[in-house]
């Protein structure tokens, strides 16, 4: 089965600074999607950022990008220039070609200070 | 419009009671999904509804069941819940269900029961 690892429970950051969340993730397949997703307290879950397994171009989003290694199995997320607004649980996800399932991490509670 | 409803927000139910959760969308999505979330963990699936019928069941207790009634509505009947099935209750919608596909969250029904 496939597992998705993120090995930091909490992370903080300064505003304006720039922090990496880190995801790993186990699988023998070569057709998958990757995504984050973000959950903010008592508030509804919000895609980030999504990124195909096949293209070798890393995924941006305005202040956030990813550093996708499809060998290292690894798909990390930097958010550029913190802000207040993105203090929120973190969740990486995969999801396999022909699957119907979102496999999720763990999640990384983000904090960021002021 | 990327948005997902939910209701009611909030629910207190005991343990002989029978409720109903009731998701919503108009995004023209054919895949609609029930998770269960527990405080400081991510989302674990429970069903999938693909073009209005039950494609994935991840072996969820009887007291819960699914309903789809068309492609836009999708409800949870309750009914003899446990104490330990007080959660957050959310609901996503996707294009196809398809692995690509980015699935778009409400923002959930907190759950308690008594």
């Amino acid at each position: 089965a496939q597992t998705v690892t993120q090995s930091q429970p909490e992370m903080s950051v300064q505003e304006a600074e720039t922090v990496t969340l880190s995801c790993t993730y186990d699988t023998s397949e070569s057709d998958y999607y990757l995504f984050w997703y973000k959950q903010p307290p008592s508030r509804q879950m919000i895609l980030v950022i999504r990124q195909e397994a096949y293209k070798q171009q890393n995924a941006t989003e305005n202040r956030f990008s990813v550093n996708f290694q499809k060998a290292a199995k690894s798909f990390s997320l930097k958010i550029s220039d913190s802000q207040l607004g993105d203090a929120a649980m973190y969740f990486c996800a995969y999801f396999q070609g022909g699957s119907e399932k979102l496999v999720f991490g763990k999640g990384t509670k983000l904090t960021v200070n002021p | 419009d990327t948005e997902v409803t939910q209701t009611p927000k909030h629910l207190v139910m005991g343990m002989t009671n029978k409720k109903s959760l009731k998701c919503e969308q108009h995004m023209g999505h054919r895949a609609m999904y029930w998770y269960k979330q527990k405080a400081k963990k991510p989302p674990e699936l429970m069903f999938v509804y693909s073009y209005e019928k039950l494609s994935i069941n991840e072996s969820v207790p009887s007291r819960f069941s699914p309903e789809c009634p068309n492609s836009s509505l999708l409800n949870l009947h309750l009914h003899a819940l446990q104490p330990e099935d007080s959660a957050l209750y959310l609901c996503a919608s996707s294009q196809d269900g398809l692995a690509g596909d980015t699935q778009y969250f409400g923002p959930g029904t907190r759950l308690t029961v008594l």
